[in-house]
Parts: C-alpha cells; structure tokens; sequence
C-alpha cells in the first residue's frame, strides 16, 4: 500500500506570503493528525481529524493557521501569513483507527525568510 | 502538562558498540509509551512500543522496558550497526493504548561509526 505522502518535501518562502501544505493519508485511514517539530525542539501536535471532522485542534498555535480536510481524504494546511516562527518540518500522520500505530510521511521542511 | 525528556546528542558510537538512549516521562494516570525512529530522508517509523508497566517493548534488536517506578522507557541495543544511525525520538500517549496525540521527547541523533 502507498504510505502517507507530503507536498512539498522543501518549501522556502518570504516572511508575509502564504503557504499551502498537502497531506495525502493512507487509503481508509480516518485518522489523519499534524505535526510540527521546531529546530532542536521537540515535535508538537497540531490537530486531529476524524474524516473531514476536527477531533482535536489543541495544538494549533494560532490563527494564522488553517487545516482542512473536505470529504475526509486529503488534508492542507495552510499558513497565512507566515512568520519566521513557522519554520520547521510538518509532519502528517493517518491511522485506521486511534488505537492503531500512526503511518507518518516524511515531512515538509518549511523556511521562512 | 505531560512531557518527554531525553538525551540530545548526538550520540556518536563504533560499530557493535552497545547503546543506550535515556528516556523519562512526566504524565498522570498510565500513558502508552513509544520509541520512533526517523532514518535520513524518510519519515517517523513506530519501532517499538509498550503499554503498562514492565512491559517490554523490542524490534530489531532494540528492546526498551515500560519502569513506572522511575517513569522512564531507555532504549537499549547489544550492537549498532551504521545502518542504525537516525534520529529517535521518544514518545508516549494517554489514549488507552493508541498513538491519539502523542507527545514528543527533542529527539537524540545517533551517529554510528564504522
């Protein structure tokens, strides 16, 4: 089965532009969670959704953050406008269910300038 | 709020050396906990996991131990190889055994020397 894919793998943008993130889960995983790890930091949970319903978005830092999920198949999360602050590599994680393991992709680097 | 601690490294080893990657936790209540790795280039793989105490979670030569008593999970292996040089993270979760929300240590790279 195809894993969890991320576009992009790279994304340099100017302090002030927007960003669009893309998640695609594994095929019938319902689950879908992000993640960010910060330089040298640890990695933090964003947001989980259940289908196209947010279950959990505790994470969220704030509302320059958007992250959708219509028709519970792919996921974005978009940054607007981006700060410094939001560079790091986002990771998209999806499960069958909760209690399984998560399948993560392999991330975004973002970097903004 | 619940936390990870772990050794930052990086950790440099020799080949066949043995390893250990300390990992303590802070949570209430009886949380799952997890070792994940992130070889270079790729995403985060489950390599092991446990989910109550004196469990034993192993794979692939790695074994780590659930020890409430000193809240802690350290990752273990006999022999490293180069292959095994990645980043590993520690984790743990409340949700009953699954991976809902997981919390995350900083992460200690490993570098294996041949």
């Amino acid at each position: 089965e195809a894993g969890v894919t991320q576009f992009p793998s790279h994304s340099v943008i100017e302090k002030g532009q927007t960003v669009t993130l893309r998640c695609d889960p594994i095929s019938g995983h319902d689950n879908l969670y992000w993640y960010r790890r910060v330089m040298g930091k640890e990695i933090k949970f964003l947001l989980h959704f259940v289908k196209e319903s947010k279950q959990d978005e505790s994470g969220m830092p704030n509302n320059r953050f958007l992250a959708e999920r219509t028709g519970g198949t792919y996921s974005t999360l978009k940054v607007q406008p981006a700060e410094l602050e939001d560079s790091g590599v986002y990771f998209c994680a999806s499960s069958q269910v909760v209690v399984s393991p998560l399948h993560f992709g392999n991330g975004t680097r973002l970097t903004v300038t | 709020g619940d936390s990870v601690t772990q050794m930052e490294g990086p950790v440099t080893l020799s080949e066949e050396a043995f390893l250990t990657i300390n990992c303590t936790y802070t949570a209430t209540g009886y949380p799952s906990l997890f070792w994940y790795v992130q070889y270079p280039g790729e995403g985060l793989q489950l390599l092991l996991k446990a989910t109550k105490a004196d469990d034993k979670g192993s794979n692939k030569g790695f074994e780590a131990t659930y020890r409430k008593e000193t809240t802690s999970f350290h990752l273990e292996k006999g022999s490293v190889q180069v292959s095994d040089s990645a980043v590993y993270f520690c984790a743990l979760s409340k949700a009953g055994g699954g991976a809902d929300g997981l919390t995350f240590g900083k992460g200690t790279h490993l570098i294996i020397q041949p």
